[in-house]
């Protein structure tokens, strides 16, 4: 079957502008991550879905950055008024449940800020 | 201190050599996570292991919960080996498991 699927792979924007990154989870799981990865630095987590509600936002580096979920299924990172180091790999990770299934990431998008 | 700590950082080796890359983490965990990370920068999980050991292909993985460390093993190595391998452990908040993430081991195996 399909894995997660993350669109585009490559993004190259200029300061200020805004950009949406795209997860399509394995369908049917209810659990949904969004982790970034800036060069040169380990994984972070960003945001969690449950179904399309995110209880936990914490990681989220600044209200230029915001994510929702609809129908329970594709996610959308939306990262407003870009700056430099917003540039990393967003990855994006789905589960089947919460606390004891194993996430499943997708290939990531290269945001690249010039 | 980080909560997920790996070692070593780098480590380079021969084709055929053994590999242990190793995980100590300062927080409760019900499972631990042994990811691979290729250059294009995809990420494949390896394990999900809550206990004693398990094994695909020349990959071992172990975990002792009560000392908090678990070890990454490759046999007979080889160039295609060659990643950065991430060890991750769920914190449990709000009811989800949120990975926290080690530094990673970059591993190069040289023919």
């Amino acid at each position: 079957g399909a894995g997660v699927s993350q669109s585009p792979s490559n993004k190259v924007t200029e300061k200020g502008k805004d950009v949406e990154l795209r997860c399509d989870p394995i369908s049917g799981h209810t659990a949904l991550y969004w982790y970034r990865q800036s060069l040169g630095q380990g994984l972070e987590f960003l945001i969690y879905f449950q179904g399309n509600s995110a209880p936990d936002k914490s990681g989220l580096p600044s209200d230029r950055f915001s994510a929702e979920r609809t129908g329970g299924s594709v996610s959308t990172l939306t990262i407003q008024r870009t700056q430099q180091e917003d540039s990393a790999v967003y990855l994006c990770a789905s589960s089947l449940g919460t606390t004891k299934y194993e996430q499943y990431f997708g290939p990531g998008t290269r945001l690249t800020v010039t | 201190k980080n909560e997920v700590e790996q070692s070593p950082q780098n480590l380079t080796a021969q084709e055929g050599e053994f590999i242990t890359i190793n995980c100590s983490y300062s927080v409760g965990i019900s499972a631990l996570h042994w990811l691979q990370q290729h250059p294009g920068g995809g990420i494949v999980s390896l394990f999900m292991l809550s206990s004693g050991k398990k094994k695909h292909g020349r990959l071992i993985a172990t975990i002792n919960i009560q000392e908090k460390h678990s070890s990454l093993h490759i046999t007979a190595s080889h160039p295609r080996d060659s990643a950065v391998y991430i060890c991750a452990v769920p914190l449990i908040i709000q009811g989800a498991q949120k990975l926290v993430f080690g530094q990673g081991t970059r591993l190069t195996i040289n023919p």
